[in-house]
């Protein structure tokens, strides 16, 4: 236990449907990242933040997707009408600033959407 | 953002030690070097992490070549726990995308009893 938390760890939805994911990092880091990871690859970063702003977004994520860090503590990932290709495994990391003890991850959310 | 290469796998038995290299070849002089492990079902878990000096804490060892454009991470003594997939990345110092970490293919490093 990373002391990330994520829930719900699965999630499975029809396609066209909207989905929300929830991250709580460790309390005192002031940044929270989001990754996603499909079968066989590495994770592919989506977005982060810096207390409760969002400093950089990635060129792959699609006016779907949506983030917040209301109040710069939990983080919520929203998927609004999914796509089957919207499957796979989304994480969590957080840290200070500067990295100096690594990101920690939390579990994951496995999303499969059918 | 910088490249990384590593081999797709590697094999190990167990207690022995293990060297996992990465080549970064167009690596900044301002770009630390970053290692994490991800095990079966698990998310990424930090191993270690340095700028030019070698680095060793109670998981691993980094050792960076002189002029920076090769590293290897070194598990002294090899565990079946240690069987995982492991990324070595480079990240930027400074400005907004400071931190961001961007993930390669990685390592898979199976262990033998």
């Amino acid at each position: 236990d990373t002391g990330v938390s994520q829930n719900p760890r699965h999630k499975i939805t029809k396609r066209g449907q909207n989905v929300t994911f929830r991250c709580d990092p460790i309390s005192e880091h002031n940044r929270l990242y989001w990754y996603r990871q499909t079968l066989g690859q590495g994770p592919e970063f989506l977005t982060y933040f810096q207390n409760e702003a969002q400093l950089e977004k990635s060129r792959l994520l699609s006016d779907r997707f949506s983030a917040e860090r209301p109040k710069g503590s939990f983080s919520t990932l929203e998927i609004q009408r999914t796509e089957q290709g919207d499957s796979a495994m989304y994480l969590c990391a957080s840290s200070l600033t500067g990295n100096v003890h690594g990101q920690f991850f939390g579990p994951g959310t496995r999303l499969t959407v059918l | 953002d910088a490249k990384t290469t590593q081999p797709n796998s590697m094999e190990s038995n167990e207690e022995e030690p293990v060297h996992l290299p990465c080549n970064h070849s167009t690596i900044s002089g301002t770009d630390y070097i970053h290692w994490y492990r991800q095990l079966p079902s698990q998310g990424p878990e930090y191993v270690i992490h340095g700028l030019t000096s070698n680095v060793n804490n109670r998981m691993a060892s980094l050792a960076i070549a002189e002029d920076r454009k090769s590293s290897t991470l070194i598990l002294h003594r090899a565990t079946l726990r240690d069987a995982a997939v492991y990324y070595c990345i480079l990240e930027g110092a400074g400005g907004t995308s400071y931190g961001k970490l961007t993930f390669g293919q990685g390592t898979i490093l199976t262990v033998h009893p």
